[in-house]
């Protein structure tokens, strides 16, 4: 059973600080990774996309990604209270189970004013 | 920007309805899927497709059924709606492909509440 896994949180920050999210998966041979954010009562809405090991920036997020390590997480800086949603990390197996994305079960984000 | 589409986005229905939730992209994707969210948990997949013709059931069982018979269609349907079937009915697709094409989007969702 390949496994995605994350802190549920709740994962409180004061506003202006660096929220850090992290995700665990079992399959090592996974080659694609993401991270969706998802407000209460919507649909989840991709952030970022992650293939290769190291680091990827997109204005105040930035994935990391260790495959030796299995390990992909999910920078934010600057924390807003608009980033207050639940966070998904989904990974892509290889090869032959590549028909669906393995989703975590979500870290709820509070970015406190 | 996400070209995919769900209608209703909302549907409040009685007991023993049938009901019909569609899904479109304009993507072209091969690949869609109907997931199944209750407020505050985690998302369920309760079907896929890899293209025309093709459907599989997913990791929770539902007793929805679906049907994809054109590439951008993807519909759900509810035989005989029952209260244990309130819930989030997300819609999603993506491309077949390695790394860098094969991003999942979402569609906005259609809430259903059967009385």
């Amino acid at each position: 059973q390949k496994e995605v896994e994350q802190n549920s949180g709740p994962l409180s920050v004061p506003e202006g600080a660096i929220a850090s999210l992290n995700c665990t998966y079992s399959d090592r041979v996974s080659q694609s990774f993401f991270w969706y954010r998802q407000y209460s009562g919507k649909s989840p809405e991709l952030i970022m996309s992650i293939y290769s090991n190291g680091d990827k920036e997109d204005g105040r997020f930035t994935a990391q990604l260790n495959k030796a390590s299995q390990y992909v997480s999910l920078l934010i800086r600057d924390s807003q209270p608009s980033d207050s949603a639940t966070y998904l990390c989904a990974v892509n197996p290889f090869g032959g189970s590549n028909y669906k994305l393995t989703f975590g079960k979500g870290t709820l984000l509070t970015v406190n004013p | 920007e996400a070209d995919i589409y769900q209608t209703p986005r909302y549907l409040v229905i009685g007991t023993g309805k049938k009901i019909t939730l569609e899904c479109s992209q304009t993507m072209g994707h091969d690949k869609m899927y109907w997931y199944q969210q209750d407020p505050g948990m985690e998302l369920h997949l309760i079907h896929y497709s890899y293209g025309v013709n093709s459907t599989e059931k997913g990791d929770l069982s539902s007793e929805s059924t679906v049907s994809r018979i054109r590439t951008e269609h993807f519909p759900l349907t509810l035989e005989s709606a029952r209260p244990s079937h309130t819930s989030q009915y997300l819609c999603a697709s993506r491309n077949s492909g390695g790394p860098g094409t094969d991003t999942q989007y979402f569609g906005p969702g259609t809430r259903l509440t059967v009385l």
